[in-house]
């Protein structure tokens, strides 16, 4: 196991609502990314945050919005639901380098119907 | 940014043969190649990486070449097993505006067959 846990594990929301998945980082790592996997895809990534700031962002709109704790821990905030945000929702903690190992989350499976 | 392509998308391998699964990537400065397994249903699992000093890295079954001039990298699995089916991803990095995010292949459904 990785130390990187994600809550809830699944959630279905229905079109239009709002939604907040949680990360906890793994022990000694200061940098949370969140990477969206639809079926079938390899993930994309959405954001990533460094000490609580947004430090980097991919082709995502702004309904999708993040935050960073003290503790590194993160959330994920998508508004205004739309039938394709239908992902697995995932999280990766390492340190801000570019040889830096990303360990993964389990996952959120949002279902928007 | 980065571009990550990964063939083949979906390969059958009879147990005890060895699968190769192939990535090429865009950015020459990029210098951390991972690799991750993924099965249905979890997270996916880094199993082996690999860092542009060196050419060749294995563990036990599982080795990962790199070729920075043609900037292709590729996973090898030798004596496949039945448990080695998953889906596998590469990855590259991408460093912009100081962050350091991971560009994924879109994977390949790799299938030990007994």
């Amino acid at each position: 196991e990785t130390g990187v846990t994600q809550s809830p594990t699944h959630l279905i929301k229905t079109r239009g609502q709002q939604v907040t998945l949680r990360c906890s980082s793994q022990s000694g790592h200061n940098t949370v990314s969140w990477y969206q996997q639809a079926l079938g895809q390899g993930p994309q990534f959405i954001f990533q945050y460094y000490r609580e700031e947004e430090n980097g962002r991919g082709n995502f709109p702004p309904r999708f919005s993040g935050l960073q704790f003290p503790n590194y821990s993160s959330e994920l905030n998508v508004n205004a639901l739309e039938l394709d945000d239908s992902a697995l929702y995932l999280c990766a903690s390492s340190l801000l380098s570019m040889g830096a190992e990303a360990f993964f989350g389990q996952g959120t499976r949002l279902t928007v119907v | 940014g980065e571009n990550v392509e990964q063939h083949p998308s979906t390969l059958s391998v009879q147990e005890g043969d060895s699968a190769v699964i192939k990535c090429t990537y865009s950015d020459s400065a990029s210098n951390y190649f991972p690799w991750y397994k993924q099965e249905l249903g979890k997270r996916p699992q880094l199993i082996i990486d690999i860092r542009s000093n060196v050419g060749e890295k294995k563990d036990q079954r599982i080795a990962v070449t790199l070729n920075k001039t043609a900037k292709h990298f590729s996973l090898h699995i030798t004596e496949t097993q039945p448990e080695d089916s998953a889906v596998y991803f590469c990855a590259a990095p991408y460093s912009g505006a100081g962050s350091y995010q991971l560009t994924f292949g879109k994977g390949t459904k790799l299938s030990v067959i007994p």
